[in-house]
């Protein structure tokens, strides 16, 4: 049962475009989220993050979409740039201060074009 | 401020064997959790544990797979009698409040 899930297994983007990466969840006990980025052999870097209680929050090129009412967030990339070209995991848990279990999705392998 | 440390990164096991991976968290954290990944797939929670204390091991196999965190050293995850389905990635993450941050991984291989 895949309770976070990431539809597009691999996306290819101009440099210089937008790159937005899709994560669809079904659990409604989740309230926190988070976009994960790895690089080949090694371990995942964190991104940024989101909590229910906000639609979006920005970090510089990266901002995240949150809508609850369709399960559904986004991830932002502008401008993209090649050294964005990673696989990206969102994942989800439910917020409890302290412990998180976090439930990640199958990734997205994302590729920036010169 | 070093980051979250793994070692070995790469082990390689017979079937029948044990692998022992270890994990330092991060200065000052407190929290360390335990995933798996196995190839084109994302990570699998295993075990949250704090100092001396499991947490929440609902992700960990019922046989063979054990953690410990204890009050001194690292967090070790114990994975006695390996089988080929054991080979994967093994992350550990550290955290002290809301974001867990992740250490390189290691990558065990059973022949």
């Amino acid at each position: 049962d895949q309770q976070v899930k990431q539809n597009s297994p691999s996306l290819r983007v101009q440099e210089g475009r937008i790159s937005i990466l899709n994560c669809d969840y079904t659990n409604s006990m989740f309230d926190y989220f988070l976009w994960y980025k790895k690089y080949p052999a090694e371990g995942p870097t964190f991104l940024i993050s989101i909590s229910s209680i906000k639609d979006k929050n920005e970090d510089g090129r990266f901002t995240v979409f949150l809508n609850k009412s369709a399960k559904h967030l986004s991830l932002h990339i502008v401008p993209s740039q090649p050294g964005d070209s990673a696989v990206y995991f969102c994942a989800a848990s439910p917020w409890i201060q302290g412990a998180q279990k976090l439930v990640f999705g199958q990734g997205t392998r994302l590729t920036i074009n010169p | 401020n070093a980051g979250v440390m793994q070692n070995p990164r790469h082990l390689v096991r017979r079937r029948g064997q044990e692998a022992r991976l270890r994990c330092s968290p991060m200065k000052g954290h407190s929290h360390v959790y335990w995933y798996r990944q196995l190839p084109e797939e994302g990570l699998k929670f295993m075990v949250y544990l704090q100092k001396e204390n499991i947490i929440d091991e609902s992700g960990m196999p019922k046989e063979r797979f054990s953690a410990e965190f204890p009050k001194e050293g690292p967090s070790i995850l114990r994975i006695q009698q390996v089988v080929r389905g054991d080979s994967a990635a093994y992350f550990c993450a550290s955290a002290q409040a809301d974001t867990q941050y992740f250490g390189p991984g290691t990558r065990l291989t059973v022949l």
